[in-house]
């Protein structure tokens, strides 16, 4: 079954340092989205992708945060300068055209740790 | 989109059946309710998904009165690994999608 996958699965940085979470979607989805969850807190909408451009943001992905899809196949979040409260799982998530609002596939998780 | 409200907890017994209502009173004509299961340090799993009546696939049931102003997600016999948190979405299909929002679910712990 095709899944999306993320890396890397553990990353600790120090803070102020830029970092680079990975995701390869599920080859024939073109909706692509960023998640995240702060430990013991709710799933945290960050951004959506679609057509090579955002399509939504939430007031959480300020200038700090970038998407890009540099090469057809990953789906790259890309924090400037973390920060101590950035620390939380990082979920990718993609799914098809043509499906509901729901039917989100989500990778494991990428865990961020900023000290 | 709609704001929904769910129990925060509910504990059950192995091999019971649970029920878990999700409230949506905002809930807009060509909304769908959604519901995602997670489990701890894992990506939310969607689960069901639904506009009227009933659903039913392999997993659960969800249950959608007429006024579509709340749902239940219905869980048949439980199990341990069943204990995770389950989420109710509520949004467009088609522009809701591009914003998929979740609240802040219900942790259902499944006892021995």
């Amino acid at each position: 079954e095709p899944e999306v996958t993320q890396t890397p699965s553990h990353q600790v940085t120090q803070m102020g340092q830029e970092v680079i979470l990975r995701c390869v979607p599920i080859s024939n989805h073109l909706y692509f989205y960023w998640y995240r969850q702060i430990l013991g807190q709710k799933v945290e909408f960050l951004v959506s992708f679609y057509n090579n451009e955002i399509s939504e943001k939430s007031e959480i992905f300020d200038d700090q945060f970038s998407v890009e899809r540099p090469d057809g196949s990953n789906f790259t979040l890309k924090i400037r300068s973390t920060k101590l409260e950035d620390s939380a799982m990082y979920f990718c998530a993609s799914r098809p055209e043509g499906a509901g609002a729901g039917e989100l596939f989500f990778g494991e998780g990428s865990r961020l740790t900023v000290l | 989109l709609a704001k929904t409200t769910q129990p925060i907890s509910m504990d059950s017994y192995e091999g019971q059946e649970v029920n878990i209502t999700c409230s949506h009173n905002n809930i807009a004509t060509n909304d769908y309710i959604t519901w995602y299961q997670q489990f701890p340090s894992q990506g939310p799993r969607f689960i069901i998904q639904g506009y009227k009546t009933k659903v039913t696939n392999e997993v659960a049931s969800l249950f959608i009165p007429a006024d579509r102003k709340s749902s239940t997600l219905s869980l048949p016999r439980v199990s341990l690994s069943d204990t995770a948190v389950y989420y109710c979405l509520v949004g467009d299909r088609n522009t809701g999608g591009f914003k998929t929002i979740f609240g802040a679910g219900t942790r259902l712990f499944v006892k021995a």
